[in-house]
């Protein structure tokens, strides 16, 4: 398995333009999401999905949206990027948090964005 | 809402014992974990804890868990180079889809 993986790992942009962060994992797992890491404030959830089709906003949704059309993939889309968007960007994803167990999330490389 | 805390950073002596200390807040988490971010790298589990638990040993890693302080620490036996690093605290209600993040520790470890 190759886990979670996310592209690009490195990305700048200028204020206004859009891009999609790319995340997709191989493990079958029903729940995927995004974090944004930023220095002292450790991880904060964007957006997240508990199946295809079922997305949700998490505690930082804004300027930020997400689709889940398959299982496998949670692209991020920066609709009009600004310079508080430069951050690191992380893609998790679980079998089910619904589960009851510890349900382990497995994070992607991330994906480091500048925006100038 | 839940509020995770941890100390920014650590230094330790090679060899010594590494202990990171973290609080949360919310009295349903269920889960507490301890993640590990390598320089340039995502977030790797070390370890968790069930709340009915007070520790869980895993070769050099001890977790203690003080739940009426609701106080979470990690400490790493014979800390070597390999373990310098930043180090997550998280916590996870019952059946709650969101892991809640503190701050992060950064760990050097010094020869």
């Amino acid at each position: 398995n190759a886990g979670v993986t996310q592209t690009p790992k490195f990305q700048v942009l200028k204020t206004g333009q859009s891009m999609t962060l790319q995340c997709a994992q191989d493990m079958n797992h029903e729940y995927m999401s995004w974090y944004r890491q930023d220095p002292g404030m450790g991880l904060r959830l964007i957006h997240y999905s508990v199946g295809a089709g079922i997305t949700d906003q998490g505690e930082v949704p804004n300027g930020y949206n997400v689709s889940r059309s398959t299982t496998e993939d949670f692209p991020l889309r920066l609709l009009s990027a600004a310079p508080s968007q430069t951050s690191v960007y992380f893609c998790a994803s679980s079998y089910s948090q619904l589960a009851g167990g510890p349900d382990t999330q497995y994070f992607g490389p991330g994906t480091r964005l500048t925006v100038l | 809402g839940e509020d995770v805390e941890q100390s920014l950073f650590l230094s330790v002596r090679e060899g010594d014992s590494s202990v990171i200390n973290c609080t949360y807040t919310d009295s349903s988490s269920t889960y507490l974990y301890w993640y590990k971010q390598e320089p340039g790298a995502g977030l790797q589990l070390l370890t968790y804890i069930f709340s009915n638990m007070d520790m869980k040993q895993d070769q050099r890693l001890t977790v203690l868990l003080n739940k009426k302080d609701k106080h979470l620490s990690l400490r790493i036996a014979d800390t070597q180079t390999g373990d310098s690093a930043i180090y997550f605290c998280a916590e996870r209600a019952f059946r709650d889809y969101k892991l809640s993040f503190g701050a992060g520790t950064t760990v050097t470890v010094r020869a």
